[in-house]
């Protein structure tokens, strides 16, 4: 399959800690954020997203936190897993707009 | 269907030619999105479509690049006359409602090299 991330910024875990992925994002209007996991040769798998009322929202083994002053956006992952190795992007998109704006990505390796 | 589904997955062509690209949105979903992905960069939007109405198709890069979703279900991606640097993976996106604020769900893309 093709190759993501080939020159991203680079997030190295060990299996088991936790893993705090940060994302800027560029519109102050934007009232609507979603983190995408992609792995190799496969599209973004939607994994958590979060709206502008509120500040964190929890899954399972993972927390979206949105901090609207300084426009930014954090994903951790609880006891990262091998599985987890992938490259994260962070979207948002502005009230009203039907499209989302990707960051840059951040390529996650967990190391056993 | 159970996702979204794209075809072909790959498609090599030469300069000049025309390609077609198609993608299936997951059965029902109101709004399909298409979006251009490089290398090593998150996708890009290129135009959206809620049922067989196209209102945002600002992000196409040119006039060879249409859309059609004429029975708003199943969408085709149409670039004329390619040039190399239309080569890369075209992403399609479905999502339940027509307004904004819905989960995108993406389909494995079709890779397209101009050669």
């Amino acid at each position: 399959g093709e190759s993501v991330g080939l020159h991203l910024p680079t997030l190295s875990v060990q299996e088991g800690d936790n893993s705090i992925i940060n994302c800027a994002y560029s519109n102050s209007a934007s009232d609507y954020f979603i983190w995408y996991k992609q792995e190799s040769g496969k599209g973004p798998q939607f994994i958590i997203d979060i709206r502008s009322n509120m500040d964190k929202r929890q899954g399972q083994r993972v927390t979206v936190l949105l901090n609207k002053t300084v426009k930014h956006l954090s994903l951790q992952i609880a006891a990262t897993q091998p599985g987890d190795s992938a490259v994260y992007f962070c979207a948002e998109e502005a009230g009203g707009y039907n499209k989302l704006i990707f960051g840059a990505g951040t390529r996650l390796a967990v190391h056993p | 269907g159970a996702g979204v589904s794209q075809s072909p997955r790959y498609k090599v062509t030469k300069r000049g030619q025309d390609v077609t690209l198609r993608c299936d949105p997951i059965s029902s979903h109101a709004t399909l999105y298409w979006y251009q992905q490089a290398l090593g960069q998150g996708p890009e939007f290129l135009t959206y479509f809620n049922y067989e109405a196209q209102p945002d198709k600002s992000g196409l890069p040119s006039d060879r690049f249409s859309a059609e979703r004429p029975e708003g279900s199943i969408s085709t991606l149409t670039i004329q006359r390619t040039e190399q640097r239309d080569s890369a993976m075209y992403r399609c996106a479905s999502s339940p409602g027509q307004g904004a604020g819905e989960t995108q769900y993406f389909g494995p893309g079709t890779r397209l090299l101009v050669l």
